[in-house]
């Protein structure tokens, strides 16, 4: 059974300009979630989409959007990229249906976005 | 405010049991996961407590106090491969977002 996909693995970008990831979840899994990842913070929480619809955010500005498909594909978008928006971009899906389930998260491997 | 604290380093030897330890403050609470991250990949998933107690799996134990809490994650006649990131996160909120901790970084030594 595949894992959770992310492409690209590694991506170089230059201040002001944007960026899409990509992620395709396990087979069956509805739920994505997208995770930023850095030294000093660990793992922060981006957001949520379950059926297209996102239905939970963490706190960060606007200039983070996201999308899913009906496959159950996701994006994530960051514009305007700024130096501290380098990171590892980690997307995970599980098979919870309501936001409160305990299903595990399966992770991706993640993008490593580095901003010059 | 939402918390998550555990140690940022330790280091044990080959065979020896070390014990992780997780402590949380969160607005809400729905369990609590330990995950695994070695250098450059994705965590994996180890263990979920939502219950107090002790839940064991093989050379990995997990345990809760909601009162307290607190969690610690066991690991068992420790292998080099232990080495690793150890994350505990937390199913606390508002619509069931996990909370990380900043991780354990644990160093096995022969």
């Amino acid at each position: 059974k595949a894992g959770v996909t992310q492409t690209p693995r590694y991506l170089i970008k230059t201040r002001g300009q944007q960026v899409t990831l990509s992620c395709s979840p396990i087979s069956g899994h509805r739920s994505v979630s997208w995770y930023q990842q850095t030294p000093g913070q660990g793992l922060q929480f981006l957001f949520e989409y379950f059926s297209e619809t996102q239905r939970n955010k963490g706190n960060f500005p606007g200039r983070f959007s996201g999308r899913q498909f009906s496959n159950s594909r996701s994006e994530m978008n960051v514009s305007t990229l700024e130096l501290g928006d380098s990171a590892l971009y980690l997307c995970a899906s599980s098979w919870r249906v309501s936001g409160k389930e305990n299903q595990p998260q399966h992770f991706g491997d993640g993008t490593r976005l580095s901003i010059l | 405010g939402q918390n998550i604290d555990q140690p940022t380093e330790m280091t044990a030897t080959e065979g020896a049991i070390v014990q992780i330890n997780c402590t949380y403050q969160t607005s809400g609470f729905n369990g609590l996961f330990w995950y695994q991250q070695h250098a450059g990949e994705a965590p994996t998933f180890l263990s979920y407590n939502v219950l107090d107690g002790l839940e064991e799996k093989g050379r990995f134990s997990s345990f809760l106090s909601r009162s307290k809490g607190y969690s610690y994650l066991l690991l068992k006649e420790l292998q080099m491969k232990d080495s690793a990131s150890y994350l505990c996160a937390v199913n606390g909120g508002s619509q069931g977002n996990l909370i990380f901790g900043k991780g354990t970084k644990l160093s096995v030594k022969p």
